[in-house]
């Protein structure tokens, strides 16, 4: 089965400054999708950015970008001149190639709780 | 473009009452899917429909909650004979046949006392 680990329960940064979002999974598939999830205390849960992992680029959404190491099964999460706005929980979540059954759905972190200091 | 509504947004209800929670999926999203969250965790799967097929039901889905989804559209999550335990956000979340990416809706907050 796989599995989701984010070992940061919270981080804190500082207003324009940059921080990283630590995730690590385990699987035994070679194609996958990962993703950062964004829930802030509203708590509607957003999608930040998406990763394939047949794609070796690493994948950019304006301030937001991952470092996809694919062997050390690591994914993490860059946020550059971060802003008050981006306060919020943040879920690192895999989810199987497949289509089929429990090979659709997603498989969680547990989260980590960022804050913005301005 | 509206997005996954879900509806109640927040339930108080009593022990051993009976509560449903509706899930509009995005329009012409086949998959439908009900994830359960308690505070401090991420979301956990309860169960899944592929239009109004129910195809995967987690162990985390007692007797006591149902899930259907009549006509591959609007979806319903029943609880029966709440219980404290039961007391967390339950999740609605769709997805298109293709693409990867599932969206969700604000969630339903579930309070048992």
């Amino acid at each position: 089965a796989q599995t989701v680990t984010q070992s940061q329960p919270e981080m804190s940064v500082q207003e324009a400054e940059t921080v990283t979002l630590s995730c690590t999974y385990d699987t035994s598939e070679s194609d996958y999708y990962l993703f950062w999830y964004k829930q802030p205390p509203s708590r509607q849960m957003i999608l930040v950015i998406r990763q394939e992992a047949y794609k070796q680029q690493n994948a950019t959404e304006n301030r937001f970008s991952v470092n996809f190491q694919k062997a050390a099964k690591s994914f993490s999460l860059k946020i550059s001149d971060s802003q008050l706005g981006d306060a919020a929980m943040y879920f690192c979540a895999y989810r199987s190639e497949g289509y089929g059954g429990s090979q659709g759905n997603l498989i969680f972190g547990k989260g980590t709780k960022l804050s913005v200091k301005p | 473009d509206t997005g996954v509504s879900q509806d109640p947004r927040h339930k108080i209800t009593k022990r051993g009452q009976n509560v449903t929670f509706r899930c509009d999926p995005i329009s012409e999203h086949n998959r439908l899917y009900w994830y359960r969250q308690t505070l401090g965790q991420g979301p956990e799967f309860l169960t899944y429909f592929q239009n109004e097929a129910q195809l995967e039901k987690s162990r985390l889905l007692s007797d006591r909650f149902s899930a259907e989804r009549p006509k591959g559209s609007f979806s319903t999550l029943e609880i029966q004979r709440t219980e404290q335990g039961d007391s967390a956000m339950y999740l609605c979340a769709s997805s298109p046949n293709t693409g990867p990416t599932i969206y969700f809706g604000e969630g339903s907050w579930l309070t048992v006392v």
